[in-house]
């Protein structure tokens, strides 16, 4: 069983869609959540980053972590076009530990 | 605003020879890392630099060496070139260790062993 479990998709949705993307994980001691996207040849860049438990909001983002059920998400509102992308996550134990990433979830947001 | 920049972009080696990627940053981070990203899996860190002169191995070191001779500077050299190093490899830096919220990534190097 792979540590941090991710769909690796592709998932397409219209344009003006909420998107839900998940990952699971089997280590209760990871705190530090991040969500990462990755377009097409290119380098990973950071979208979401969450300590412990709970949501944050960033624009048209939200990050969720539900730490009983081993669980995070990221919700994409207003779905566009250029939010078609791999995305990422990759979490850790504490800020000095390796980050563990998933596969990646491929989104392709159709116009 | 040039960040981590890894060269080359593209490169088809022949089996059994040897190659350096070449990571440079320019935001002058102690720490330095070197992943590789095979299709369906996560990114697995090869090795990691927390400083000049100092290396460590990261879980998928075998096949390659690296060196940091200075805070800018990382290359990862891969000797005696295998199948089973046909990837992308990216590198990447930050300014604290591991921290998720401070890792920059280069573009890539898509490597093809035949």
């Amino acid at each position: 069983q792979k540590e941090v479990e991710q769909d690796p998709g592709p998932l397409s949705v219209p344009e003006g869609a909420i998107v839900s993307l998940n990952c699971t994980y089997s280590n209760s001691a990871f705190q530090y959540f991040m969500w990462y996207r990755q377009y097409s040849r290119k380098g990973p860049e950071l979208l979401m980053y969450t300590y412990s438990s709970g949501n944050k909001e960033d624009g048209r983002f939200t990050a969720q972590v539900d730490k009983s059920s081993k669980y995070i998400s990221l919700f994409i509102r207003d779905s566009q076009p250029s939010d078609s992308a791999t995305y990422l996550c990759a979490m850790s134990v504490d800020s000095n530990y390796q980050l563990i990433w998933g596969a990646g979830t491929k989104l392709i947001i159709k116009p | 605003n040039a960040g981590v920049t890894q060269t080359p972009k593209f490169r088809i080696l022949k089996i059994g020879q040897s190659m350096t990627l070449q990571c440079t940053q320019d935001m002058n981070h102690n720490y330095m890392y070197w992943y590789r990203q095979d299709p369906g899996m996560g990114l697995k860190l090869i090795y990691y630099s927390v400083g000049a002169g100092i290396t460590d191995k990261g879980e998928v070191p075998n096949g390659y060496n690296v060196s940091r001779s200075t805070t800018e500077d990382f290359p990862l050299r891969l000797e005696l070139a295998a199948p089973s190093q046909t990837s992308v490899y990216f590198c990447a830096s930050s300014r604290d260790a591991f921290s998720g919220n401070t890792i920059y990534f280069g573009e890539g190097s898509w490597l093809t062993v035949v």
